[in-house]
């Protein structure tokens, strides 16, 4: 099946600091790539429809200033956490779908955990 | 307003029963249904996709059903094993652009040998 890597997997960094989350399809183009939030036992929260060469679409209550989403490339996409705070520790997921299969499946990334100390 | 919901106690059966999930849905017309399933500090992982017009679907011991009438879908899990233990978690597919998925919160599945 297609791949989707991530990384770092876990980070830890300091408020104030930003952090910058990869996301690529190794094996597959990707027009469009999801950003998630998970915290503890809850759902995936969206936070960002990211589409290659233009600017992201952001979800209500998401802070586009503070979440900046880059997809430069078919494969690329990422996402940066600027002046974090012990708030903005999750886990954080990104998501991308194949351009030749849309109403297909999504395949995901193996996650980040962020921990802002 | 537009919920997803799925039983958010754990259901722990016995190894070798069928294990059955249920997701609800309010103010959601989706054009499709899928199930993931989740390990813990891992990413969801893709197991089955149904569209409206589907009633069933199986993969191996998998089976999802969809009523569009009754805004809901059960996913059952023949033979349990152990390894089957984790969180499953339905998503929709919204109508209009990018095709979002949206997530319910998932039912942690405890399979006891």
């Amino acid at each position: 099946g297609a791949v989707v890597s991530q990384h770092p997997s876990r980070v830890i960094c300091k408020s104030g600091t930003s952090v910058k989350i990869e996301c690529r399809s190794l094996d597959f183009q990707a027009t469009t790539m999801f950003w998630y939030r998970q915290f503890p036992k809850q759902s995936l929260m969206l936070m960002a429809t990211s589409n290659e060469g233009s600017k992201a679409t952001y979800e209500q209550g998401v802070e586009k200033d503070k979440f900046l989403i880059n997809h430069a490339s078919l494969t690329l996409s990422t996402l940066t956490v600027t002046s974090a705070h012990p708030e903005d520790s999750s886990f954080y997921i990104c998501s991308a779908r194949d351009r030749n299969r849309m109403n297909t499946e999504a395949f995901f990334g193996q996650g980040t955990r962020l921990t802002v100390v | 307003s537009q919920k997803i919901e799925q039983n958010s106690e754990a259901l722990n059966i016995q190894e070798g029963k069928t294990a059955t999930l249920t997701c609800n849905y309010t103010n959601y017309s989706p054009a499709y249904l899928q199930w993931y399933r989740q390990d813990p500090g891992r990413g969801p992982v893709f197991l089955l996709l149904i569209r409206e017009n589907e009633k069933e679907k199986r993969k191996e011991r998998l089976k999802v059903t969809f009523d569009t009438t009754l805004k809901q879908s059960l996913f059952h899990i023949t033979a349990s094993q152990p390894a089957d233990s984790a969180t499953y978690l339905c998503a929709l597919a919204t109508s209009g652009g990018y095709n979002k998925l949206i997530f319910g919160a998932g039912t942690r599945l405890a399979v006891h040998p």
